[in-house]
């Protein structure tokens, strides 16, 4: 089944420990991204891989890593979590930059 | 830069009614615009896309949206809906030239018996 996977679905941590989330598609798409959704603020993007060993910051990277050594993988590196960093982070990825995105079923992070 | 302003945050309609979500953006570069709807405890899909050619794009589930180019909107539309169609839409933008995407802050679309 074609499908966008993240893990953990669910997390509670402390602040300042580090934390990876982790998102694999099984699609052969070229781009993949995260974002992060909060009340009242839609989804937000923190960084796109327009390719392998391609990254960019998109509009709130500020407190994340992402690196994509391999295709499938984007993972989502948290080096010191803040509690302002609580929210519900969506991986997706296209076959291309302009095409349809396909989402993964989330992961909710709670920050104490 | 970019953004997306969707104009209404909660839009309550009857079921069978017609309903217009509405979206607006703003870009120094040219943009390709979607709508993506989320249904409660689940991620995004797709309902439409333009990317160009016919400004009137139809999507599934009955929907369809029609950009506006002089007036950089991209407003999306059902002439009935139904009670399934309860949940989150959410306008979006890509530039076309590069990947960057911007999201909407969403319009929660409540269909009442």
């Amino acid at each position: 089944e074609a499908q966008v996977t993240q893990n953990p679905r669910y997390l509670i941590t402390v602040t300042g420990k580090k934390l990876t989330v982790t998102c694999s598609q099984n699609m052969n798409h070229e781009y993949m991204s995260w974002y992060r959704q909060d009340p009242g603020l839609g989804l937000r993007q923190i960084y796109y891989s327009m390719n392998v060993e391609v990254t960019d910051k998109g509009d709130v990277p500020e407190g994340y890593k992402v690196s994509r050594k391999e295709k499938r993988n984007f993972p989502l590196i948290l080096e010191s979590p803040s509690p302002n960093q609580t929210s519900l982070y969506f991986c997706a990825s296209s076959l291309r930059w302009r095409e349809t995105q396909y989402f993964g079923p989330g992961t909710r992070l709670l920050v104490l | 830069a970019q953004s997306v302003t969707q104009l209404d945050s909660q839009v309550p309609v009857f079921e069978e009614a017609p309903v217009e979500l509405r979206c607006n953006y703003s870009s120094s570069v040219s943009v390709y615009l979607f709508w993506y709807v989320q249904y409660p405890n689940q991620g995004l899909q797709l309902l439409l896309k333009y990317l160009s050619g016919s400004t009137l794009v139809k999507g599934i589930n009955g929907f369809e949206a029609e950009f506006n180019k002089s007036q950089t909107s991209f407003h999306l539309r059902k002439p009935s809906v139904h009670i399934s169609d309860t949940a989150e839409y959410f306008c979006a933008v890509t530039t076309t030239n590069a990947g960057k995407s911007t999201f909407g802050d969403g319009t929660t679309l409540t269909v009442k018996p």
